[in-house]
């Protein structure tokens, strides 16, 4: 599998700020990533796709403008969340497929 | 799309017992079955998977088995141990491109000493 880097891996927040998470690739030139986000006790819920170049693919009940996904570059997909609010506060996690499916160290975000 | 059942939610056994999860998924096209443990606080780490062309896969004291016919595959652990405490999870898709796996909602496995 790839080695991913994600950071920060932990942030806070003041409510109504926004808050931009990395994801790396670092060994491998990826033209598509996955953002994950995950609540305590609950499993992985696929956001959206990040593809290199052009615009990211967003599943559906995710809010593209509240969660902005930038992939300038074969390593690098950032997301960010805008105007963030204690419901945004989850674990965010990002992938890469390189024949199997590796994650970033994932970010935990809290708003308060 | 594909739909992934997996269960138990939860999973308490003693130390030195076996662990079985189990998981089944909807579309017959899905090809590939990776498992996931994922550590408090940590992400999702890949321990063991199979493709639709084996009916079995065996590392160490970690099993899977498949059966396409009935859509369902399966976790086994042998002689658990307290390390083993995590979430697992499964997943199901169709390898090649940019396949994007279908998790199951992730078992909670206590290992008591």
């Amino acid at each position: 599998g790839a080695v991913v880097s994600q950071h920060p891996s932990w942030v806070i927040c003041k409510s109504g700020t926004s808050v931009k998470i990395e994801c790396r690739s670092l060994d491998f030139q990826a033209t598509t990533m996955f953002w994950y986000r995950q609540f305590p006790k609950q499993s992985l819920m696929l956001m959206a796709t990040s593809n290199e170049g052009s615009k990211a693919t967003y599943e559906q009940g995710v809010e593209k403008d509240k969660f902005l996904i930038n992939h300038a570059s074969l390593t690098l997909s950032t997301l960010t969340v805008t105007s963030a609010h204690p419901e945004d506060s989850s674990f965010y996690i990002c992938s890469v497929n390189r024949g199997d499916y590796t994650f970033g160290s994932g970010t935990r975000l809290t708003v308060v | 799309g594909e739909n992934v059942e997996q269960h138990p939610s939860t999973l308490s056994v003693q130390e030195g017992d076996s662990a079985v999860i189990k998981c089944t998924y909807s579309d017959s096209a899905s090809n590939y079955f990776p498992w996931y443990k994922q550590e408090l606080g940590k992400r999702p780490q890949l321990i063991i998977d199979i493709r639709s062309n084996v009916g079995e896969k065996k590392d160490q004291r970690i099993a899977v088995t498949l059966n396409k016919t009935a859509k369902h595959f399966s976790l086994h652990i042998t002689e658990t141990q307290p390390e083993d405490s995590a979430v697992y999870f499964c997943a199901a898709s169709i390898q090649g491109g940019s396949y994007i796996p279908t998790f199951g909602r992730g078992t909670s496995l206590i290992v008591h000493p």
